[in-house]
């Protein structure tokens, strides 16, 4: 079965500081696919990053990055300088191979909040 | 392109009433999806479809039914609603297979039941 774990509910920062969201997954796909989204207070589903199991290289997009481990089964996510823009709830997710690996297995989500 | 659109926004409704929530995606999509989105649950996959007359059960489909008479169109159905689907819905769709697994996602719906 997959499975993905997020295990802070609930994280306040200042504005300025850095913060890492935590990400661990189970599945015994060879092939998955890695995803995060954040939903602002407004509701909607803002896409992020996709990995593939294959590219373990790690990402950086403006103040945004991700470090993906395969040894250790996490997706972390790194947001620098953080903004209260970046106040949000974000879900890691997942999904696996083949015609079926469109069934997103979701996070419970950590919402943030960035204090000014 | 629209996208994926979904309709209502909001509705409220009281326990045994039935309603349809809309779905519709103009990028002519195999693979529809609903999910439900609740408080630290993550989202959770109801339903899936992938193509016009074929649907299949996710992990909560109970209290829920849906079809796929077109493409473009994936209505979820609740026959008798209950307090326990006080939720946010979401719609989804991809090709399929799709590439790198992307899909997109519709801005919700949120439903009350009182």
């Amino acid at each position: 079965a997959q499975k993905v774990t997020q295990a802070q509910t609930e994280i306040s920062v200042v504005e300025k500081e850095d913060v890492t969201l935590d990400c661990v997954y189970e599945t015994r796909d060879t092939t998955y696919y890695l995803f995060w989204y954040k939903q602002p207070p407004s509701g909607e589903l803002v896409f992020l990053i996709r990995r593939n199991s294959f590219d373990e290289q790690n990402e950086i997009s403006g103040r945004y990055s991700w470090n993906f481990q395969k040894s250790t089964s996490s997706f972390n996510f790194t947001i620098t300088a953080s903004q209260v823009v970046d106040s949000a709830v974000y879900f890691c997710a997942l999904s696996g191979s083949g015609n079926y690996g469109q069934n997103f297995v979701f996070g419970p989500g950590t919402r943030l909040s960035v204090l000014p | 392109n629209a996208g994926v659109t979904q309709t209502p926004k909001f509705q409220v409704l009281k326990t045994g009433q039935s309603m349809t929530l809309q779905c519709a995606q103009d990028m002519n999509h195999e693979y529809m999806s609903w999910y439900r989105q609740d408080p630290g649950m993550g989202l959770r996959l109801i339903h899936y479809s992938v193509g016009a007359g074929i649907t299949d059960q996710g992990e909560v489909p109970n209290g829920y039914n849906v079809s796929r008479s077109t493409t473009e169109d994936f209505p979820l159905r609740l026959l008798s609603a209950a307090p326990s689907q006080t939720s946010v819905y979401f719609c989804a769709s991809s090709y399929l297979p799709s590439r790198d697994n992307e899909q997109f996602f519709g801005p919700g719906t949120r439903l009350t039941v009182l």
